[in-house]
C-alpha cells in the first residue's frame, strides 16, 4: 500500500533561517504532490502544488522539489518568520482520477525569534 | 474565497448515539471528503463524494456512513457513536473530478464520545 512520511515530528529553527521539510513516499508515483499549513484548531490550509513532470516550484518565501527518483519532495521556507510557526502536511494523489489524496502525518515548524 | 463551514466546532455525545455532523461549502465544488485527524495518526479518509447521491469509501469507513443529498452539503453518521470515534473530524471540498485541484478544509469538528 502507499506509505508516506514526513522526517521529523518537530523542527526548530531561528528566525532568518532557511527551513527545510522532507516528504518520502514508497510504493505509489503520484501525479502531483501538495503542500498545507495548518495551525492549531484550524484546517488545513492549501499552499502549493507540484506536478511529476515539474522538478521545482516556488511561491513567494515558499520553494518545493520533486524528485521521482527519489521519490521525494522537499518544501523550503527561506528567510523564516515566527508566524511560519504551524504543522506542515505533504499530500499526495491516490485515486486514479486524482480525487482522494493521502497525507503525511505533518511536521510542525517552530521558528523562534 | 472557498468557505467550508461545519456546523458545529465543539460536539459532545455519549455512547451508542446517533451523531450527524454536517458540513457545507459555497463554492459549487462537485467532491466533498470526511477526514479524521488523530495525535500520531494524521490524517484519514473516512469517506468522500464525487457528486451528488454518490459516495466511495477512504480508508477507515468502518462505524460511518455519509449522505449527499445537494451538492453543496455532505454528511457524516455515526451510526452509534463509541469512544474510539473521539477525533476531530474534518470536511473538504474541491473543484472537479479527474483533476488535481487542492482541496478546502473546514475548521473541523471535535467530537467527544462519552
Amino acid at each position: 500500500s502507499q506509505k508516506i512520511e514526513q522526517n521529523s515530528e518537530a523542527l526548530n529553527i531561528q528566525e532568518g533561517k532557511t527551513a527545510t521539510l522532507t516528504c518520502n513516499y514508497t510504493n505509489y508515483s503520484p501525479a502531483y504532490l501538495q503542500w498545507y499549513r495548518q495551525d492549531p484548531g484550524r484546517g488545513p490550509v492549501f499552499l502549493l502544488l507540484i506536478r511529476e513532470n515539474e522538478k521545482e516550484k516556488r511561491k513567494e518565501r515558499l520553494k518545493v522539489t520533486f524528485d521521482t527518483t527519489l521519490k521525494q519532495s522537499l518544501f523550503h521556507i527561506t528567510a523564516s518568520q515566527p508566524a511560519d510557526s504551524a504543522t506542515y502536511l505533504c499530500a499526495l494523489d491516490v485515486k486514479q482520477a486524482g480525487t482522494a489524496l493521502i497525507f503525511g502525518k505533518g511536521t510542525t515548524l517552530s521558528v523562534s525569534s | 474565497d472557498v468557505k467550508v463551514t461545519q456546523s458545529s466546532r465543539y460536539l459532545v455525545k455519549r455512547t451508542g448515539e446517533k451523531v450527524f455532523l454536517e458540513c457545507v461549502q459555497d463554492m459549487d465544488h462537485e467532491n466533498m471528503f470526511w477526514y479524521r485527524q488523530d495525535p500520531g495518526l494524521g490524517l484519514r479518509l473516512i469517506y468522500f463524494s464525487y457528486d451528488v447521491k454518490m459516495k466511495e469509501k477512504g480508508d477507515i469507513p468502518e462505524g460511518y456512513s455519509v449522505s449527499r443529498e445537494k451538492k453543496e452539503r455532505f454528511s457524516l453518521i455515526l451510526e452509534s457513536a463509541s469512544t474510539n470515534q473521539t477525533s476531530m473530524y474534518l470536511c473538504a471540498s474541491s473543484f472537479r473530478q479527474g483533476s488535481n485541484q487542492p482541496q478546502h478544509f473546514g475548521d473541523g469538528t471535535r467530537l467527544s464520545i462519552l
